[in-house]
């Protein structure tokens, strides 16, 4: 079966980085384009990025522009989210989600999440 | 970006009552709406605004097209209370609503 299982997570002071792995099983990995997505404690759901199944074409939301690298290793079935520069407002659960065999914008199976907390 | 507002932002409901929650995009999106279902980790339960996704029960519904949208639930079940949001697939950035949840009356 499908199964997305997100690692990384940990408390990093206010400028440090951190990079997220999301290990990917059950399914042709290489064929899907993978997003990144979060939730900050108690609110709703955030988009993060995308990357495409190639690794070609990539997006992120505003918000993590130019602080966020989305990258994934096709061989080793395996996203990542290299995440620099980080602030307050980046504490949150991230949560990899697969994407469509087109970028569909429709997320239809979601890891368990991984926990970042940035302290100033 | 589109904005998304869901309404109501929190229910009480009964086991076997119908649920009617709402999404309203700030622009017309076509029918690029999908639906979640929360509980630790989200779970896809329609696309398309309509098209229910393998193995979801069919109490659960959608419909609309441009700016809104229902999700209906048809005799609320126990594991159904949870928090539902919708999700605009039609620009990105994807954005999402803000959420409802489903709680016990």
């Amino acid at each position: 079966q499908v199964q997305l299982v997100e690692s990384g997570g940990d408390l990093v002071k206010a400028g440090g980085s951190l990079r997220l792995s999301c290990a990917v099983s059950g399914f042709t990995f290489s064929d899907y384009y993978m997003n990144w997505i979060r939730q900050a404690p108690g609110k709703g759901l955030e988009w993060v990025s995308y990357i495409s199944s190639s690794g070609s074409s990539i997006n992120y939301a505003d918000s993590v522009k130019g602080r966020f690298t989305i990258s994934r290793d096709n061989a080793k079935n395996s996203l990542f989210l290299q995440m620099n520069s980080l602030r307050d407002e980046d504490t949150a659960v991230y949560y990899c989600a697969r994407g469509g065999l087109r970028n569909s914008g429709r997320f239809d199976y979601w890891g368990q999440g991984t926990l970042v907390t940035v302290s100033s | 970006d589109i904005q998304m507002t869901q309404s109501p932002s929190s229910l009480s409901a009964s086991v076997g009552d119908r649920v009617t929650i709402t999404c309203r995009a700030s622009q017309s999106i076509s029918r690029n709406l999908n639906w979640y279902q929360q509980g630790k980790a989200p779970k896809l339960l329609i696309s398309g605004a309509s098209s229910l996704q393998g193995g979801v029960p069919s109490r659960f519904s959608g419909s609309g097209s441009g700016t809104d949208f229902t999700l209906t639930i048809t005799s609320l079940q126990p594991e159904d209370f949870a928090t539902y949001y919708c999700q605009q697939s039609y620009n990105i950035p994807w954005t999402f609503g803000q959420g409802t949840k489903v709680e016990i009356k």
